[in-house]
């Protein structure tokens, strides 16, 4: 089983560029979520999603967009991205709670995006 | 505000014992979350504590108090594949997840 994908694994992208972070998972869970994870801070929560067609804003949504149009996919759009965007960016998913499930969070391996 | 606190290094040597320990303070709490995350790579589930008392997983054990507001990961007979961050996290009254910054264990031969 292949749990959860993320693409690219690494990207150089230019200030002002757009970019789509992809993931995707195979386990049917109904809750996924977008991170980023900066050096000395711990993991922040961009956006999450409870169920396909619903999303939700974390604790730093500003210059990120995401859409969840069916339980596998959740992609996280940059549409002008920014050097203070740099970060190690995690998509993680779980069998959420009001569904019956144990609500861990399963993770990606993760983006590593450097933008210049 | 809502506030996770660890310690941002820890050392130890090969074989000994560690605790890791974890205290929050948060808007309700619906559980208690320990990950590993080895450098470059995804945190990994190693436990989950709702109730008070100690959870044991082989070599892992992890313990809460919730009249405290404290947890702890105790690591046994330390291998140095146990190097890796260690990241605690609590889910709030809101259902939602508070990460710390982690705790970054080195282990010595």
């Amino acid at each position: 089983t292949a749990g959860i994908t993320q693409a690219p694994t690494s990207q150089i992208l230019a200030a002002g560029r757009s970019m789509t972070l992809r993931c995707t998972q195979d386990m049917r869970h109904n809750a996924m979520y977008w991170y980023r994870q900066d050096l000395g801070l711990g993991l922040r929560l961009i956006h999450y999603s409870n169920t396909a067609g619903t999303t939700g804003k974390g604790e730093v949504p500003d210059g990120y967009s995401v859409s969840r149009a069916n339980t596998d996919d959740f992609p996280l759009t940059l549409a002008s991205a920014v050097p203070s965007q740099t970060s190690v960016y995690f998509c993680a998913s779980s069998d959420s709670i009001t569904s019956g499930g144990s609500d861990t969070q399963y993770f990606g391996p993760g983006t590593r995006l450097t933008v210049l | 505000g809502q506030n996770i606190d660890q310690p941002t290094e820890m050392t130890a040597t090969e074989g000994a014992i560690v605790q890791i320990n974890c205290t929050y303070q948060t808007s309700g709490f619906n559980g208690l979350f320990w990950y590993q995350q080895h450098a470059g790579e995804a945190p990994t589930f190693l436990s989950y504590n709702v109730l008070d008392g100690l959870e044991e997983k082989g070599r892992f054990s992890s313990f809460l108090s919730r009249s405290k507001g404290y947890s702890y990961l105790l690591l046994k007979e330390l291998q140095m594949k146990d190097s890796a961050s260690y990241l605690c996290a609590v889910r709030d009254g809101n259902y939602q997840l508070i990460w710390g910054a982690g705790t970054k264990l080195i282990i010595k031969p």
